[in-house]
């Protein structure tokens, strides 16, 4: 079985500008969720979707943060403009379901803001 | 607020011994719990689950223990290895979102 993928790996960009991330969720995973990681902290959760809906994105600044999940499948991630303290490794995840059941994680896009 | 703390930031024990790692939290009423373990450069990766209603879960030389009266969960590896160095990371639902605590890094010493 496939995993989550996501794509860059890795992204370099200065303050101001934008740039987006893309998670390819597990097949059939109804629940997909983004978290920023930053350096020695636990991963916070930016926005949950169901399906492609969104169930819960209070953590998420949407002054210059959104986020889309078309279809159901894919998602997009979309900072802009970015600032320093947006640096950090963002993960997508997906679970067959909402609530008590485990998460399956990407490898994660590391940004650095400069 | 809700806080989910992990008992430190670091844990160091060696091969062989037990680790015990403990997650507290607050004002959060949990239907389950969930510990995954992070290696460096890599996303998390799941281990147990345990639900509210259940006080113990294993699997092979993990345990975790589920307390809803002290708020709080602890995860035992026995018999530790040097590979089982990581961090560890446990998570709550609220509202069937997962929030994660910082995590504890565990290293194994031979």
């Amino acid at each position: 079985e496939a995993g989550v993928a996501q794509s860059p790996r890795y992204k370099i960009i200065e303050k101001r500008q934008s740039v987006a991330f893309w998670c390819n969720p597990i097949s059939g995973h109804a629940t997909l969720y983004w978290y920023q990681q930053i350096l020695g902290q636990g991963p916070k959760l930016l926005i949950q979707f169901q399906n492609n809906g969104v169930v819960d994105d209070s953590q998420l600044p949407k002054d210059r943060f959104s986020a889309e999940r078309l279809k159901g499948v894919d998602s997009t991630l979309k900072i802009q403009p970015a600032k320093l303290e947006d640096s950090a490794v963002y993960l997508c995840a997906s679970s067959l379901r909402e609530g008590m059941t485990e998460a399956f994680f990407g490898q994660g896009t590391r940004l650095t803001v400069v | 607020s809700q806080k989910i703390e992990q008992n430190s930031e670091a844990l160091n024990i060696q091969e062989g011994k037990t680790a015990t790692l403990t997650c507290n939290y607050t004002n959060y009423s949990p239907a389950y719990l969930q510990w995954y373990r992070q290696d460096p450069g890599r996303g998390p990766v799941f281990l147990l689950l345990i639900r509210e209603n259940e006080k113990e879960k294993r699997k092979e030389r993990l345990k975790v223990t589920f307390d809803t009266t002290l708020k709080q969960s602890l995860f035992h590896i026995t018999a530790s290895q040097p590979a089982d160095s990581a961090t560890y990371l446990c998570a709550l639902d609220k509202d069937n979102d997962m929030r994660f605590g910082a995590g504890t890094r565990l290293t194994v010493k031979p």
